[in-house]
């Protein structure tokens, strides 16, 4: 059974620092992982998609790595921005049906 | 991009009574549709996954007779939680994608979720 956790489950930095996600997941037979965005009582944005193929994705400020093999991904936010804040979702797709398996989450602050 | 919307986004209900939710992909044709639950501070749960003209498929722990979906058209999918109780009180997100379902990086497009209150 897949599971997915995210460390830390929060973190609070101060404005402009660069931080960094984690996300591990116990089987390594994936399609692809996602990272998302979740702002309070909204929906989810995409932020990021690796397939299994691939090593890295970037978009802006954001990269993402996996090393399937070792079951692992990271999200790094360079030079964090209070508009930063939210929580970000790790998911895999896993299995038939396109099924996605979401960890719990790391809720990021960043403050001024 | 592609766009999914939901309505409400937010319902309060007595309960006993049963609600629906609608999930609708405004710009693409959705093959399959997926509902999510979400408590607080936790993660999204899959509850079922649906394709356009058949029944859905239900995740493990997921009563069918209490959560009926009904996915009647490639761009409308609706959740019915029926005789609604406290601990129905959820954020449910749904998702939709216009693969066949064949698991192959498939994209989904979420809704922004409904906010469900039952008193």
């Amino acid at each position: 059974k897949q599971e997915v956790t995210q460390i830390p489950a929060a973190l609070s930095v101060p404005e402009g620092e660069n931080l960094v996600l984690n996300c591990s997941f116990t089987d390594s037979a994936i399609y692809n992982l996602q990272w998302f965005r979740q702002d309070p009582g909204k929906g989810l944005t995409s932020l990021l998609l690796i397939q299994s193929s691939q090593r890295e994705q970037t978009s802006g400020r954001l990269n993402a790595s996996l090393d399937k093999s070792s079951g692992r991904s990271t999200l790094y936010i360079a030079a964090s921005q209070p508009g930063d804040s939210a929580t970000y979702l790790c998911a895999v797709l896993s299995g038939g049906y396109n099924k996605l398996i979401f960890g719990a989450g790391t809720r990021l602050a960043v403050h001024p | 991009g592609a766009v999914v919307s939901q309505h409400p986004s937010r319902v309060i209900c007595k309960s006993g009574t049963s609600v629906k939710i609608e999930c609708r992909s405004l710009d693409f044709q959705a093959t399959t549709m997926f509902w999510y639950r979400q408590f607080p501070k936790q993660s999204l749960m899959l509850m079922a996954t649906s394709n356009e003209g058949s029944k859905a498929t239900y995740e493990q722990g997921v009563e069918k007779d209490k959560f009926l979906i009904n996915h009647a058209s490639l761009t409308l999918s609706t959740l019915t939680v029926t005789s609604a109780h406290p601990e129905d009180s959820s954020f449910y997100i749904c998702s939709a994608s216009a693969g066949g379902g064949t698991g192959f990086s498939d994209t989904q497009y979420f809704g922004p979720g409904t906010r469900l209150t039952v008193l």
